[in-house]
């Protein structure tokens, strides 16, 4: 699967949009872009997935470059409730289909 | 509710000790995961079940032993643990491809 680089840390306010950033230089053509978060001492939430179209659903928007070599996740007015670690993974599917999470991006949403 | 039920939530267990953790869902799903993630430190994949064969054991330690019965049911059977193996051990169930959907965890302290 290919690796994924995400900032250590962010900081939004309540509100405003966030917008996660990831990079995947290395993503193959049959690899999916999935991300998750997780609120401290509880099991990762699944958030969204897309291949190469731009995708959204009730919780957030995922952004994919043409190129796919980097996405954006997007919560658009965020609370703080969405303060959480935000993991990228790449992974295809099939007998294969695993998660690896690496360091994630702990976001911090202010009042 | 993620669908995923692990128990117990909380273990004491003493290094002599064997004890079981338990991991049920009832999503149809046929792939099964135990991660492990120690404090400050990202989740680590430790075993793979897909249509109940282990297809993936990472470099596990024999005293961390699993056991899928059934596309239902997953078991992590600890023996002559380590304090360093305190820890929250996640479950997590999906189709082989698409969202994962993981439990809220046991956490796990070896005294």
């Amino acid at each position: 699967d290919a690796k994924t680089t995400q900032p250590p840390s962010m900081d939004c306010a309540e509100g405003r949009a966030a917008n996660l950033p990831c990079n995947h230089s290395t993503i193959s053509g049959n690899e999916y872009v999935y991300w998750y978060r997780q609120i401290h001492s509880q099991g990762p939430q699944y958030i969204i997935h897309g291949l190469k179209n731009n995708e959204t659903n009730e919780m957030a928007s995922l952004i994919i470059t043409e190129d796919r070599k980097s996405s954006t996740l997007i919560l658009p007015h965020a609370t703080l409730r969405d303060t959480a670690v935000y993991y990228c993974i790449v992974t295809s599917g099939g007998s294969n289909y695993k998660l690896t999470f690496g360091k994630g991006t702990l976001l911090t949403v202010n009042p | 509710e993620t669908g995923v039920t692990q128990t117990p939530r909380h273990l004491v267990m003493g290094m002599t000790n064997k004890k079981s953790l338990k991991c049920e869902q009832h999503l149809g799903h046929n792939a099964m995961y135990w991660y492990k993630q120690s404090a400050k430190k990202p989740l680590e994949l430790m075993f793979v079940y897909s249509l109940e064969e282990r297809v993936e054991n990472n470099s596990v330690p024999s005293r961390f032993s699993p056991e899928c019965p059934n596309s239902s049911h997953l078991f992590l059977h600890l023996h002559t643990l380590q304090p360093e193996d305190s820890a929250l051990y996640l479950c997590a169930s999906s189709r082989t491809q698409g969202e994962a959907f993981f439990g809220q965890g046991t956490r796990l302290t070896v005294v």
